[in-house]
C-alpha cells in the first residue's frame, strides 16, 4: 500500500469554482503534512502546510483529519493560474512521502 | 539569490557508466534531499541529510551513494547507471530540522540511461 495515495484527477473546473480533493496517509505515525504545487516539467513549490486546526492562506483551505488520516485542500474562486499538479506531503522522521498528485485544470 | 542549484539539467548515459549529480545551496539549510520522480508516481526519497558528516537512505536508496561533506553541497552519485534509473532528479533542502516539510527545491535533473 502506498504511504500517500490521491485522487488523480483531472479535476476540471470553470474560473470562479470551487474545487476540492483529498489524499490519504497511512502511517498513523505521520507528524506533519503539506500541499505542494507542481507546474508541468518544474520544480514542486510549497503552498502551503496543514496544521491540526486547520488553516487557510487566501483562497486555499487545508484541513487536517488524523483519526481518518486524510488532509484536504479547497481552493475558492479558481483562477486560470491554478491550474497545476497538487502533491500531498507528509512527514515522519526526516523522511517525506509524496502523493503522486491531483491535476487541476481551470478552464476559461 | 540562487536558492538550490542543481547540475546538469540534461544528462543521457550509457548503462554501466558512472556520473555525480551536483546540488548546491546558499541558504545555510541543515536538511537536504534527493528525490526521484518517475511518471505517475509520486516523489520518492532516494537519500537525506540532516547536516554535515550525516546522511541516511530513503525509499529507494539502491544504486544511488550521497556524501555531505559540507553544510552546501549534496552530490548524488550513481555508481553504475540502470535503464531503471532514467528519471527526474530533485534535489531539496530546508532551512531547519524541526520544518524538513517545508523544501526548497532545485529545477531538477532530467537523466536519460540507454
Amino acid at each position: 500500500r502506498k504511504e500517500v495515495e490521491q485522487d488523480p484527477g483531472p479535476f476540471n473546473v470553470p474560473e470562479g469554482a470551487t474545487v476540492a480533493f483529498n489524499c490519504t496517509y497511512s502511517n498513523s505515525a505521520s507528524q506533519s503534512f503539506f500541499w505542494y504545487r507542481q507546474d508541468c516539467r518544474k520544480e514542486p513549490k510549497l503552498l502551503m502546510s496543514v496544521y491540526s486546526s486547520g488553516n487557510e492562506d487566501g483562497r486555499f483551505t487545508a484541513q487536517l483529519n488524523r483519526a481518518s488520516q486524510y488532509i484536504s485542500l479547497l481552493i475558492r474562486d479558481s483562477k486560470l493560474s491554478d491550474s497545476a499538479t497538487y502533491l500531498c506531503v507528509v512527514n515522519r522522521d526526516y523522511k517525506l512521502s509524496f502523493g503522486a498528485g491531483t491535476t487541476v485544470t481551470v478552464r476559461a | 539569490n540562487a536558492g538550490v542549484t542543481q547540475t546538469p539539467k540534461f544528462q543521457v548515459l550509457k548503462t554501466g557508466q558512472s556520473m555525480t549529480l551536483q546540488c548546491a545551496q546558499d541558504m545555510n539549510h541543515e536538511y537536504m534531499s534527493w528525490y526521484r520522480q518517475d511518471p505517475g508516481m509520486g516523489l520518492r526519497l532516494i537519500h537525506y541529510s540532516v547536516g554535515a558528516g550525516i546522511t541516511d537512505q530513503g525509499e529507494v536508496p539502491n544504486g544511488y551513494n550521497v556524501s555531505r561533506s559540507t553544510t552546501e553541497d549534496f552530490p548524488l552519485r550513481l555508481l553504475s547507471a540502470a535503464p531503471s534509473q532514467t528519471s527526474v532528479y530533485f534535489c531539496a533542502s530546508s532551512v531547519g530540522l524541526t520544518n524538513t516539510g517545508e523544501l526548497f527545491f532545485g529545477e531538477g535533473s532530467r537523466l536519460t540511461v540507454l
